[in-house]
């Protein structure tokens, strides 16, 4: 158990559908990192959020947000879906040692 | 876009032996690190190499990093089944910045 905690761990739902991912960084850790796998990208940085404050963007597409609550959880909102959307989706805190990963979020889109 | 290159794409060996790869990037960075995915699980941490180190062990890892040529290399020696997955190098340009993965290596053991 990383600490990092993601749910749900599994999700298929239908094109132009919206779902939304979340993510509980371990205790005490500030930061969140969000990445998509996919098999033709590779695992591709989407955005990171420091204590509530989104700090880098990366290959983020417009239907995809993201946000950082209080309590340190995030959500990934994945709008109007597509087949292309189906993936892994990851976050992440960062340590001094590294980044600590929660197991994914297998998204499929149908 | 990926910051790294990973080679081989792939590699089978046979247990008990040693697997090399490599994993070249473009710009100048902070530290890289070495992931392991077992298949469709996780990303494991494995080992960070900062900008200024040129060599970093632990247990059976051995990472080099070789800034002027802007490469790094992961050897595990005495394979074993275990070590089958997915290895990824990932590097950070600054401190707290996003990481950037290089494409894989699917390493195989054959008992």
């Amino acid at each position: 158990d990383s600490g990092v905690t993601q749910t749900p761990k599994h999700l298929i739902t239908a094109t132009g559908q919206r779902v939304t991912l979340r993510c509980s960084p371990r205790s005490g850790d500030l930061s969140v990192y969000w990445y998509q796998q996919s098999l033709d990208q590779g695992l591709q940085f989407l955005i990171q959020y420091y204590n509530g404050e989104e700090r880098a963007k990366g290959n983020i597409l417009e239907r995809f947000s993201a946000q950082q609550f209080p309590d340190l959880h995030s959500e990934l909102n994945l709008s109007s879906l597509e087949l292309g959307d189906s993936a892994l989706y990851f976050c992440a805190s960062r340590t001094n040692y590294g980044y600590t990963f929660g197991s994914g979020t297998r998204l499929t889109v149908v | 876009s990926q910051q790294g290159e990973e080679d081989p794409q792939a590699l089978s060996i046979q247990e008990g032996e040693n697997a090399t790869m490599n994993c070249s990037y473009k710009t100048s960075i902070n530290n890289l690190q070495w992931y392991r995915q077992n298949s469709g699980r996780g990303l494991v941490h494995l080992i960070l190499i900062r900008s200024n180190e040129r060599e970093k062990h632990s247990g059976r890892l051995r990472v080099t990093l070789d800034t002027s040529k802007k490469s790094s290399s992961l050897l595990i020696t005495a394979s074993r089944a275990a070590d089958t997955a997915s290895y990824f190098c990932a590097t950070e340009y600054s401190s707290a910045s996003k990481i950037i993965f290089g494409s894989g290596t699917r390493l195989s053991i054959r008992p």
